[in-house]
């Protein structure tokens, strides 16, 4: 365990389906990241929160909506969603957002839209 | 743009060899390093880290090398194991700012 629990691990929706993902830590970091993990292409960042602030959306389709209630929690509320979108959605958090430390991540959400 | 690229998306090595994963990246004002490490089914895992001011970190079997002048950033894993297999990513920043992550390297460790 790293200190980040994601959940559901795995999920399969249709596309009209409404779901959320969930995120928790407890290792008093202040800013969390979601992350799209397709096959063969780099980690795609979402959104950032730093401070339960969202202070970065990476041009993501509003079929994908973030909710951030305190610093310890994060969500993924997914409604509508494509094909596409099936990928490994991956929860980050770090100290505060441009922390030299790096992020510590959750072992991810794999994501099948059917 | 900023980019961070992987010249080899797979490395094949020998149990008991060592393993050299190259990560080139373009932004020059980048100065702080980290490579993960992702095994099936899990989130990147935090190997080591370096820093600008730094041309060369040791860890536990790992070392990290980085050239500023080619900007280009090395991880080696002596004695490689079955355990090492896996996805490695480099990843880099400037101050204040996101990482960006590189493509990713898969090493697969033959017994």
């Amino acid at each position: 365990e790293t200190g980040v629990t994601q959940t559901p691990r795995h999920l399969v929706m249709g596309m009209t389906n409404k779901k959320s993902l969930k995120c928790e830590q407890h290792l008093g970091h202040n800013a969390m990241y979601w992350y799209k993990q397709s096959a063969k292409k780099p980690l795609e960042l979402m959104f950032v929160y730093n401070f339960k602030e969202q202070t970065e959306n990476n041009s993501v389709p509003s079929r994908f909506s973030p909710e951030c209630p305190n610093s310890s929690h994060l969500f993924l509320h997914l409604h509508t969603l494509q094909p596409e979108d099936s990928a490994l959605y991956l929860c980050a958090s770090s100290q505060e957002q441009g922390w030299r430390g790096g992020y510590t991540f959750g072992s991810g959400t794999r994501l099948t839209v059917v | 743009g900023e980019s961070v690229g992987l010249h080899l998306p797979t490395l094949s090595v020998q149990e008991g060899d060592n393993s050299i994963i190259n990560c080139a990246y373009s932004n020059s004002a980048s100065d702080y390093f980290i490579w993960y490490k992702q095994e099936s089914g899990k989130g990147p895992q935090f190997i080591i880290d370096i820093r600008s001011n730094m041309d060369k970190r040791q860890g536990q079997r790992v070392t990290v090398l980085l050239n500023k002048t080619v900007k280009h950033l090395s991880l080696q894993i002596a004695a490689t194991q079955p355990g090492d297999s896996a996805v490695y990513f480099c990843a880099e920043t400037s101050y204040g700012n996101k990482l960006v992550f590189g493509a990713g390297t898969i090493l697969r460790v033959k017994s």
